[in-house]
């Protein structure tokens, strides 16, 4: 049972590039979220997709946007970039049931760590 | 505004005593509290949960206390061992928000020594 798998592991980009990173979420999981986590910091929460749709995004600037594709599989766009997006950014999956989300534990990849010099 | 503090940025315990991880929150909003454990180079891995209506829940050599009036939690871990090594994250969930968004602690790196 394949867990959730992101791509690339690394990359570097330089400021005011464009970045697009990839996601698919544990099998039997309909939900993805992306979390941003700098260094020595917590994971903080950009925005989460169901069906399809942005369900919930958290205080990130409109430069993050994302997709969700009918496999339930996620990318996260990020434009015009900044130093201070360097991180590292994990994508969680979950299960959202049926119309209510039935598994608080989210399952999430080991990350794409995003360097932009 | 950090609505979840992991105040202590690492802990070093010897192998075979306890460790307590403390965690305090501010948002009487949230119901429901995970702890999360992440090794170098991995995502985090879920650990354990507690919902607000209760104050203790175990799981094998893991136990997590909430004290609602304090907004406080913990973790133990009896007895410690040199595989639990690693950075441990807090997070906590509003209430009516099943399944979304999870606000983190700035976590806590364990060290287990032999």
């Amino acid at each position: 049972d394949a867990g959730v798998t992101q791509s690339p592991t690394h990359l570097i980009k330089t400021r005011g590039q464009q970045v697009t990173l990839r996601c698919s979420p544990k099998s039997g999981h309909d939900t993805v979220s992306w979390y941003q986590q700098a260094l020595g910091q917590g994971p903080q929460f950009i925005f989460q997709y169901y069906e399809e749709e942005e369900r919930q995004r958290g205080n990130f600037p409109d430069r993050f946007s994302g997709h969700q594709f009918p496999n339930y599989s996620s990318e996260l766009n990020v434009n015009a970039l900044l130093l201070g997006d360097s991180a590292l950014y994990l994508c969680a999956s979950s299960s959202f049931g049926t119309g209510r989300a039935t598994n608080e534990k989210l399952f999430f990849g080991s990350g794409t760590q995003l360097s932009v010099l | 505004d950090q609505q979840v503090k992991q105040n202590s940025p690492s802990l070093s315990v010897q192998e075979g005593r306890i460790s307590i991880l403390n965690c305090d929150y501010t948002n009487s909003m949230f119901d429901y509290f995970l702890w999360y454990k992440k090794y170098p180079a991995e995502g985090p891995t879920f650990l354990i949960s507690i919902s607000s209506i209760k104050d203790k829940n175990e799981d094998g050599r893991f136990t997590v206390f909430l004290n609602k009036s304090a907004k406080h939690l913990s973790l133990h871990i009896v007895p410690s061992q040199p595989g639990d090594s690693a950075v441990y994250f807090c997070a906590a969930r509003k209430g009516g928000n099943q399944g979304g968004k999870l606000i983190f602690g700035q976590g806590t790196e364990l060290s287990v020594k032999p």
